[in-house]
């Protein structure tokens, strides 16, 4: 089945400087790829996703790249600002198959 | 239209009594995921139903966790003799097979097991 790593673990930036939250999966026929924001104390909420046709999406600060020859995806945020500071997750399926996850990136914004 | 509904919100147990955790996965949604969270951990995957095809339970820790999805709709997580280790927020998220395969988030259940 499907296994996805995610890197860092933790990242710590100052205000104003981008992050970068690196994933891999591991199934090829893998098509759907959303990253998912959790607030302190909050469900997780979908902030972008990109599907295997495109190699690139962006929604003003955040964007996400594919590279399906690798198998690794990535989420990059711009100008981060405190409110960035959440536990993001990166997520992988094939089609409308299960859905599964990384492990989280803990992203600490600092003024 | 409403969300993914979780109850109860929280719940507290003595060790060794049995719970129930109830998902309302949003209408038409054929697919429904448990998770299961510590404080300050990633999403531990549980069970995953999809439609009528046999659940998908390489997730489920122990055999004191059940869980099981009446007419594709709602679902109900089971935990027998809980333990300790069980306290977590457990959450449930349901998506379509239709459009977008967004899955959407309750607001989860947190267990304490006293």
């Amino acid at each position: 089945g499907e296994n996805v790593e995610q890197h860092p673990s933790t990242l710590s930036v100052q205000e104003g400087d981008s992050a970068v939250i690196k994933c891999t999966y591991s199934d090829s026929a893998s098509n759907y790829f959303p990253w998912y924001k959790q607030e302190l104390g909050k469900r997780p909420q979908l902030i972008i996703d990109i599907r295997s046709n495109v190699g690139e999406k962006k929604d003003q600060r955040i964007a996400v790249t594919l590279n399906k020859t690798a198998k690794h995806f990535s989420l990059h945020i711009t100008e981060t600002q405190p409110e960035d500071s959440a536990v993001y997750f990166c997520a992988a399926s094939a089609g409308f198959q299960k859905l599964v996850f990384g492990t989280g990136t803990r992203l600490l914004v600092s003024p | 239209g409403a969300g993914v509904s979780q109850s109860p919100s929280n719940k507290v147990t003595e060790k060794g009594k049995d719970v129930e955790l109830r998902c309302d996965p949003i209408s038409g949604h054929t697919a429904l995921y448990w998770y299961r969270q510590s404080l300050g951990q990633g999403l531990e995957f549980l069970i995953y139903f999809q439609g009528n095809s046999a659940p998908d339970k390489s997730g489920l820790p122990s055999d004191r966790f059940s869980a099981e999805r009446t007419g594709g709709s709602v679902s109900t997580l089971t935990i027998q003799r809980t333990q300790q280790e069980d306290s977590a927020v457990y959450l449930c998220a349901s998506s379509s097979r239709q459009g977008s395969a967004e899955a959407f988030f309750g607001q989860g259940t947190r267990l304490t097991v006293v």
